[in-house]
């Protein structure tokens, strides 16, 4: 497609539950970013990939967030055992292959309540 | 530590010139910034990306002085639509993504 698809749009979750997350990058793109937008405005970068391989996880809370990108599969981010302060909007977005630093495209987010 | 800082907010009226600038002290020879537009309930959006001098597109210009330890993003003739926040982004050393924390533009009538 030519627009990164996150979903879902909305997820509530109790403390503890476990929340996944879904992202659909544009077509032929080979980096995928999740980022974590807390208080309105500040952005949080959590991973990458080129393809299928981690690029850079240095954002990831390993202990509780992992995350795929498979051939043929939306990406995904998991938080197991949420807790409150992982309440936020989750962007994914896509770039092209010529370079991770180029343009890219985001997803219309999908926002986490934890309850 | 790494710190990408710019404005929490500015005020314009319509059809005025606005130059939001970002501080990137940190910033190293191959880094590049880049800068994103967001509306209420909307990814962020690409508006210009630049390493050095200037960069001019359709939208916006990128104006980066010879120390590279900041950048402004010029908005030519602003309009109502162009209320949003502005975000500028470096990949730092080419792998540490810093977003600012935004800059909330509200454009007037």
């Amino acid at each position: 497609g030519e627009e990164v698809a996150q979903t879902p749009k909305h997820l509530v979750r109790g403390e503890g539950q476990k929340a996944k997350l879904y992202c659909a990058p544009i077509k032929g793109h080979s980096y995928v970013f999740w980022y974590q937008q807390v208080l309105k405005n500040e952005f949080k970068f959590l991973i990458s990939f080129q393809n299928e391989n981690v690029f850079d996880e240095t954002g990831m809370p390993k202990e509780r967030f992992s995350a795929k990108c498979l051939p043929n599969s939306p990406c995904s981010l998991e938080i197991q055992a949420t807790k409150l302060e992982d309440s936020a909007v989750y962007f994914c977005a896509s770039s092209q292959s010529q370079g991770y630093f180029n343009e890219q495209f985001f997803g219309p987010g999908t926002r986490l309540t934890v309850l | 530590l790494a710190k990408t800082t710019q404005p929490i907010s500015m005020d314009s009226y319509e059809g005025q010139e606005v130059n939001i600038t970002c501080s990137h002290n940190n910033i190293a020879t191959n880094d590049y910034i880049t800068w994103y537009q967001q509306f209420p309930s909307q990814g962020p959006r690409f508006i210009i990306q630049g390493y050095k001098t200037k960069v001019t597109n359709e939208v916006a210009s990128l104006f980066i002085p010879a120390d590279r330890k900041s950048s402004t993003l010029s908005l030519p003739r602003v309009s109502l639509s162009d209320t949003a926040v502005y975000y500028c982004l470096v990949a730092y050393n080419n792998n540490d993504m810093r977003f600012g924390a935004g800059t909330r533009l509200t454009v007037k009538p």
